[in-house]
């Protein structure tokens, strides 16, 4: 079975700090995805990466930024966290020619104080 | 503009009744179509998933979704409901080979 962790299940955090939310896989997939979930929202895409120090923008990359500097691990940044990042984050994996399966991870959910 | 749309926020259902959730996509292309269900403090997890095959999908669970070129529509079906189907549910859209845009949710209730 794909295996997505993330490294913390809640996390509280005050304003202007810098964050970093780590996800980490173990089925040597080539896509890795970042994105946050808001009730009545769906899921929106922050970023994604198709390779290793390889990132592209999603619907909703201001105030973050990300890190693959291998292959099993993404790193989503808040340089200086806002209350309006208050959120579950959600990182996916995904093997191969997209678009294909997303596994998730149990999600993060931040609060911004 | 590109979207995804389900029609329904919230469905509830008594166990044993069928259920519908109902989303519809706009898009020039076909695009490729999944479903995913997200259970109370779980990660998602893909229930089916169209890619332009047979119109009819069958997912896990005894869910089914059609595809339907001339509505533009993707439904999500399953003919007998049960509690543990109590659960968001989320149709998807890839509109290109990486992005997924996801529709806003509905969440199911199951009655006994």
């Amino acid at each position: 079975d794909v295996k997505v962790t993330q490294s913390s299940r809640y996390l509280v955090k005050r304003t202007g700090e810098k964050v970093f939310l780590e996800c980490v896989q173990d089925m040597d997939h080539e896509n890795m995805f970042w994105y946050r979930q808001d009730p009545g929202l769906g899921l929106r895409l922050i970023y994604f990466s198709y390779d290793v120090k390889m990132k592209e923008k999603g619907d909703i990359p201001e105030g973050y930024s990300v890190s693959r500097e291998k292959k099993e691990r993404f790193s989503l940044i808040l340089e200086s966290a806002s209350t309006n990042q208050t959120s579950m984050y959600l990182c996916a994996t995904a093997a191969g020619a997209m678009p294909n399966e997303q596994y998730f991870g149990p999600g993060t959910r931040l609060t911004v104080t | 503009a590109q979207s995804v749309t389900q029609l329904d926020s919230h469905v509830s259902v008594s166990e044993g009744t069928p259920v519908l959730l109902r989303c519809n996509y706009s898009s020039s292309y076909s695009p490729s179509l999944f479903w995913y269900v997200q259970h109370p403090n779980k990660g998602l997890q893909l229930l089916l998933k169209y890619t332009s095959a047979a119109t009819l999908v069958k997912g896990i669970n005894g869910f089914e979704a059609e595809f339907k070129k001339s509505e533009t529509s993707f439904h999500l079906t399953k003919p007998s409901a049960h509690m543990s189907d109590a659960a968001e549910y989320f149709c998807v859209v890839s509109f290109n080979d990486y992005k997924l845009s996801f529709g806003a949710g509905t969440t199911v209730t199951v009655r006994a």
